[in-house]
């Protein structure tokens, strides 16, 4: 099964900060990433997909780029409203292995 | 308007059985494949199930395979998983959600039911 190992677990960060999430695979997926937002007591919210495509409607502040087998999730300026968690998924094969998270909270 | 409402949750002894259920509307539900995600309380995503667009393909998670059933009937716009030989593991929120077209990720999600595993 492919693993998906996302960094840091849990960031702190103020409005307006620039900050990066990445998620790293344990083999060659093909680009077939996604980046997801979840609130608390929400469903999760597609961001990102294909690792740099973006959901229509999500702010251009929202940005993914990858590396290889590293993918990194982009938020340029942070605003009140994207303190949440972060989860990648890479869907290459049928297994969709989601990374454990990335709690963004407030500094 | 795209909608996925889950239905079939609550509370159930380890060892017994329970159907999900997630109603679909807005959009042409016999045209995606659905999942079946689940989160348990204060863990992270899990993806459970997936079944094709047809129903002609269906894959597991490790931690359910043998156990849980994924299907739909796209004459009622209906998916369904079948939880049988439930353990305390198997408690979470359970959300239904849409695979986009064309290797766009997963884009629609239902609002979850939760399932408990309790005696």
């Amino acid at each position: 099964d492919i693993q998906m190992t996302q960094s840091p677990s849990t960031l702190s960060a103020s409005v307006g900060d620039r900050v990066t999430i990445t998620c790293r695979a344990s083999q060659n997926i093909n680009s077939w990433l996604a980046w997801y937002q979840q609130r608390p007591g929400k469903a999760p919210k597609l961001l990102i997909y294909k690792a740099s495509s973006l959901e229509s409607g999500v702010p251009s502040r929202f940005s993914g780029s990858e590396s290889g087998t590293e993918f990194t999730l982009t938020i340029s300026s942070l605003q009140p409203d994207d303190f949440a968690t972060y989860y990648c998924q890479q869907y290459n094969n049928y297994s969709y292995t989601f990374g454990q998270g990335t709690k963004l909270q407030i500094k | 308007q795209v909608h996925l409402v889950e239905s079939g949750g609550g509370v159930v002894q380890p060892g017994r059985s329970l159907r999900l259920s997630c109603a679909a509307s807005g959009f042409s539900f016999s045209s995606y494949g659905m999942h079946w995600v689940r989160q348990a309380p204060g863990k992270g995503l899990e993806r459970v199930a997936v079944i094709w667009y047809d129903g002609s393909n269906k894959y597991y998670g490790d931690s359910v395979k043998g156990r849980f059933t994924i299907s739909r009937d796209n004459s009622k716009n209906t998916l369904y998983l079948q939880m049988n030989s439930l353990r305390d593991e198997d408690s979470a929120v359970y959300y239904c959600a849409r695979d986009a077209v064309a290797g766009n990720g997963i884009d629609v999600w239902g609002q979850g039911t939760t399932v408990t595993v309790s005696s």
